[in-house]
This record gives structure tokens, C-alpha cells and sequence, in this order.
């Protein structure tokens, strides 16, 4: 059964400086890899995703990603972060099964001090 | 021009009662989704819809019983509530069934409290 683990429940940074939001995976194939982001009192929001291709995905608001095969992780970074940026982020996987049924890490909380 | 609506938003009610959730998407596409979002924000698909075919069903209590009146509306309709149902369900939409690759749109969530 495919699980993604978010080995920190907060991570705190000062605004400006870099920040990293770690994610590991456990599937037994290729994995599909998601980050979402959930603001307060919203739904979730799309950031980026890693189908195939180039290790590095860029996505929404500066975010990028790196998938690594080997650590089977999926790191969430950006380089200078804002105070907009506070937010919960979640990492989700899936596989190709036809369907898509994304599993989700328990979330981390990202809290950005000005 | 919201692309994934739920109503309500919040929801309260007593034990035993029987409520629904409404979603709706414009976005157009074929495959629709449940989620719970419990007290912990650990969230876990319930129910997958594509072009109103149940796709997946995620050993969810039978008292939780999804509809879908066409591709664009997938409700949830909850028989007997009980304390443990208290949890924010969120809607999502995405384009094709047969595409594991796809984004998923999400639905501003309905808070439901049972007291």
C-alpha cells in the first residue's frame, strides 16, 4: 500500500530566508507525487506535481520541489519565503492504477515569522 | 466564479439526525471526490465518482451514502449522525477517471459538528 510520510508537524522560518518542507514516500512502483496547501478555513490548493521527467518541478508562488528515487522523497522549498506563505501543506501520492485515489502525509505546518 | 462549491459551509446538528452535503463543479469534469478532514487535518478520500459511476468507496459506514445526479454535482447524504462524523468534508473535482496524473480541484469544505 503507497503512504507518504511529513516527518515535521511545523516548520518555522523568518521571512526571507529559505524553507524546506520534507516528504517521503512508500509505493511499489513509480510514484505520482502532489503538494497541496490549505490556507485557514479554505479548501486545498495545487502547487505543484512530479509525474515523470525532470527531478525538479517548479510550481505556484515560487515553490519548486525535488523528486529524489533514491530517498524516495519529495521535499517542498522555496527559496525566500513570505509571511503569506503560513499556511498547512500536505504531500499526496498516487500511482498508475488507472484511477486516481491520492493518499495524504498528516500535513505540515509552515510558519513564517516577519 | 467558484470552480468546486460545496453548501453549507458550516453545519451543526444533533446526534441520530440525517443531513446532506452539496458540491458542484464548472469545471467540467468528469471525476468527482469525498474527503474527510478530521480534527487532526489528516485527510482520506471517502467516496470517487466518474460520470456519476461510484469508482472508489473507501470502507466508508453504509450510513454514507454519495449521489450523483450527473457528472457536475456530487452530494453527501449522512443517515443517523453520530459524534465521530464530526470532521470538514471537502469536495474535489478533477478531469478524467482514467488519469492518475490529474489535478485535483478542491471544494472550500463543509465544517459539520454533531453534538
Amino acid at each position: 500500500a503507497q503512504s507518504v510520510a511529513q516527518p515535521e508537524d511545523q516548520v518555522n522560518v523568518a521571512e526571507g530566508n529559505p524553507l524546506t518542507v520534507k516528504c517521503t514516500y512508500s509505493v511499489s512502483g513509480n510514484p505520482y507525487l502532489f503538494w497541496y496547501v490549505q490556507y485557514p478555513n479554505r479548501g486545498l490548493q495545487f502547487l505543484l506535481k512530479y509525474i515523470t521527467g525532470d527531478n525538479l518541478v517548479k510550481g505556484s508562488y515560487g515553490f519548486e520541489a525535488e523528486f529524489n528515487k533514491s530517498q524516495t522523497s519529495f521535499h517542498l522549498k522555496k527559496p525566500s519565503a513570505l509571511v503569506s506563505d503560513s499556511a498547512l501543506y500536505f504531500c499526496a501520492v498516487t500511482m498508475n492504477t488507472g484511477f486516481q485515489k491520492l493518499v495524504f502525509g498528516t500535513g505540515t505546518r509552515l510558519l513564517v515569522s516577519p | 466564479d467558484t470552480a468546486v462549491s460545496q453548501t453549507p459551509k458550516y453545519l451543526v446538528t444533533q446526534m441520530g439526525n440525517d443531513k446532506s452535503i452539496k458540491c458542484e463543479q464548472n469545471l467540467g469534469h468528469d471525476t468527482m471526490y469525498w474527503y474527510k478532514q478530521d480534527s487532526k487535518k489528516f485527510l482520506k478520500i471517502m467516496f470517487s465518482y466518474n460520470n456519476k459511476e461510484l469508482i472508489i468507496n473507501e470502507t466508508v459506514p453504509n450510513r454514507f451514502s454519495p449521489k450523483s445526479p450527473d457528472k457536475a454535482h456530487l452530494n453527501l447524504h449522512i443517515n443517523s449522525l453520530e459524534l465521530g462524523d464530526s470532521a470538514v468534508y471537502f469536495c474535489a473535482s478533477s478531469q478524467m477517471m482514467d488519469s492518475s496524473t490529474d489535478t485535483q480541484y478542491f471544494g472550500p469544505g463543509t465544517r459539520l459538528t454533531v453534538l
